[in-house]
């Protein structure tokens, strides 16, 4: 039984390149919801989507984040240009009700 | 003021220990809470529901106090293995979908 599935799980780049996270929800889960989690921080939500649609992006940090379902077996956040503090850790997550399912997160360094 | 709020802890306890975090919440059309465990450098994963009444599974308890808007998580016998962070998530459920709020999380070590 395949649970969500995020890729890559690490990720180190430059300040300034463009990142792409990805991530396959559960088959048949209606919810995607896009995570950041960082020590000072904790467990931010960034975006969540409802039947693929984006319902609720006011956790996205600014314009150089953006998230995209096009369809329900998919989806990505992506950040252009990237800066350091972007760095932490990104968790997909999907439902088909109140429980989240999480993937096992992508860990992302911007130096 | 933050619409969940956990105390960070840490809390250190000895095994057999027993041990208890509160979580409060701001949102009174709040519907639905759980404690979710997250260990050092995984996904959080659900731990429990919380329910109205009340609700037991082994070691540990969760109790739900909508009056004064807070939930509670007990653990019982602690093992070394439930060292982890706990994290109490809030839902409200809206036309749009379920709007799910965590906790920053109350980070437990065990000790021998």
């Amino acid at each position: 039984d395949a649970g969500v599935i995020q890729s890559p799980r690490h990720e180190v780049t430059e300040m300034g390149q463009e990142v792409t996270l990805r991530c396959k929800p559960i088959s048949g889960h209606n919810s995607l919801f896009w995570y950041r989690q960082t020590m000072m921080r904790g467990l931010e939500l960034l975006i969540y989507f409802n039947n693929n649609v984006p319902i609720d992006d006011s956790g996205m940090p600014e314009d150089r984040f953006s998230a995209k379902m096009p369809n329900a077996s998919f989806s990505t956040l992506k950040i252009q240009p990237s800066e350091p503090r972007d760095s932490a850790v990104y968790f997909c997550a999907s439902s088909l009700s109140a429980v989240l399912h999480f993937g096992n997160g992508t860990r992302l360094t911007v130096t | 003021r933050k619409e969940v709020e956990q105390d960070p802890g840490p809390f250190n306890v000895p095994e057999g220990a027993t041990v208890a975090f509160n979580c409060t919440y701001s949102n009174s059309a709040s519907q639905s809470f759980f404690w979710y465990r997250q260990d050092c450098r995984k996904e959080p994963k659900l731990l429990m529901s919380v329910y109205s009444s009340g609700n037991e599974d082994g070691r540990f308890t969760a109790q739900l106090n909508r009056a004064s808007q807070y939930i509670s998580l007990l653990i019982r016998d602690s093992k070394l293995s439930d060292s982890a962070t706990y994290l109490c998530v809030v839902n409200i459920r809206t036309i749009a979908g379920n709007m799910l709020t965590f906790g920053g999380g109350t980070r437990l070590m065990v000790k021998p």
